[in-house]
Order: structure tokens, then sequence, then C-alpha cells
């Protein structure tokens, strides 16, 4: 059981938004750690996708945004394309383990 | 370009220990001051982290895996190693090697990953 909770799958159409949200605890996103997230293609290893909440490293489309309201972090993907069908992760920085915690990664299918 | 390649044995017997290296080319890790941190993913399965390494020699570990696992740096062959101790079925993942600028930083760099299966 992930300490960050995902949700497990999304799907959308082409060219359509979608929010994957990620929510944590008062010794993780509650304390307002910075959170990030990856892409994990299909037999591929994580590729980091948003830093720091809400930047995007060199290279990443901006059809790919990380935002936070509060403790509630979300990652937006607009104009929905075939090849970002993938698992998308988030992380941050635990207190209590004094370590990284993941969320359970979330499935998109784009249909 | 800056890479970072995993390797190890593919398949260690319960009870064994697992040993892995991460060799980083293209620059020289004496050069830089990031950390270096192992994350596994077992089948089907989320990301773990494992524990992680900075200024050469200073670690720290999962609670789960602490009494299992070390990670150790060797400057001379630019590599990072990683051994758990004890191995079981549940160690059976693929691990990767990744770097990251400080304690609360995501990981700009990947390796490829290497699957270990425990199994007799």
């Amino acid at each position: 059981q992930s300490v960050l909770t995902q949700p497990p799958s999304l799907s959308g159409a082409p060219g359509q938004r979608v929010t994957i949200s990620c929510t944590g605890s008062t010794s993780n996103i509650g304390a307002d750690y910075d959170v990030h997230w990856y892409q994990q293609l299909p037999g591929a290893a994580p590729k980091l996708l948003i830093y720091g909440n809400t930047k995007r490293p060199s290279g990443v489309p901006d059809r790919f945004s990380g935002s936070r309201s509060g403790t509630s972090p979300s990652l937006s993907i607009t104009g929905l394309q075939a090849e970002d069908e993938a698992d998308y992760y988030c992380q941050s920085y635990d207190n209590v383990l004094s370590g990284w915690v993941f969320g359970g990664g979330t499935k998109l299918t784009v249909l | 370009q800056l890479q970072v390649q995993e390797s190890g044995p593919g398949l260690v017997r319960p009870s064994e220990t697992l040993s892995l290296t991460c060799v980083v080319s293209g620059d020289s890790i004496n050069t830089t001051s990031y950390y270096w941190g192992w994350i596994r993913q077992p089948p089907g399965k989320g990301l773990e982290w494992i524990g992680s390494i900075y200024y050469y020699k200073i670690t720290y570990y999962h609670p789960s895996l602490k009494s299992r696992v070390t990670i150790s740096v060797d400057t001379s062959k630019n590599q990072i190693s990683l051994t758990l101790n004890s191995v079981t079925a549940a160690d059976t993942a693929v691990y990767y090697c990744a770097r990251h600028r400080d304690r609360v930083s995501g990981a700009d760099l990947w390796g490829h990953g290497t699957l270990v299966t425990v199994s007799s």
C-alpha cells in the first residue's frame, strides 16, 4: 500500500484533458514538501515530468502541467495523444520515513 | 551526455545477498554534489525508494529495509553500489539507480533498470 494515493486508472480520448490527483498526509505533502511527477512508458524507466510541484524539465511538452492548491497537487495533460498512454507517479518527501514516498501510480489509457 | 547503467546477477537465491552496481558515464561523480538513490519496482507494481547516498558516504535508507541494505560509492570506478542481504521472493523487482539534487527533490536522471529475480 503506497503512502501517497492516486487514482489507479484514468482514460481520455485524443485531444481531451485529464487530471491526476495525489493525496498525502501531514508528514509529506501536508508538511509542504514539493511534489514531483514521473511518466513511465511501457517497459521503460520513469522519466521526470514535473518537479517542484509546477516546473517542467527541459524537453517536456507544455501539454503537461503541475499544480498545487494547498495540500492538493495534481498533474494535468491537455491535448491528449496516443503516446501519452503510460503510468504516472507522484513522489514527495516524508519526514517520518525520512525519505521518498511514491503514489501507487495511475495508468492512463488513451481511448 | 551523462548516462547511468545498472548491472547485476539477474537471479539470486533466497537468503543470499543481492549486489548491484550503477556506473555513471559522461562525467565524474567526483565533480558533482548530487545525491544518488536506488528505487525498485516489483513486477506489475509501483515504485519503492530503497535509499540514497550523498557526499560519497552519507547514507539514509527506507526504514523497512535499513537492516538489510548498504549503499556505497566507489569514486575510482565512478559507480554506486547496492547490497541487500537475506533476500526473499518479495525482493524480486527491477532496480533503478537515479540522481537527485537533495533529499526532497525529484530524480532527474534514471538508469534503464536491472531485473533481479529471487528464486531457488
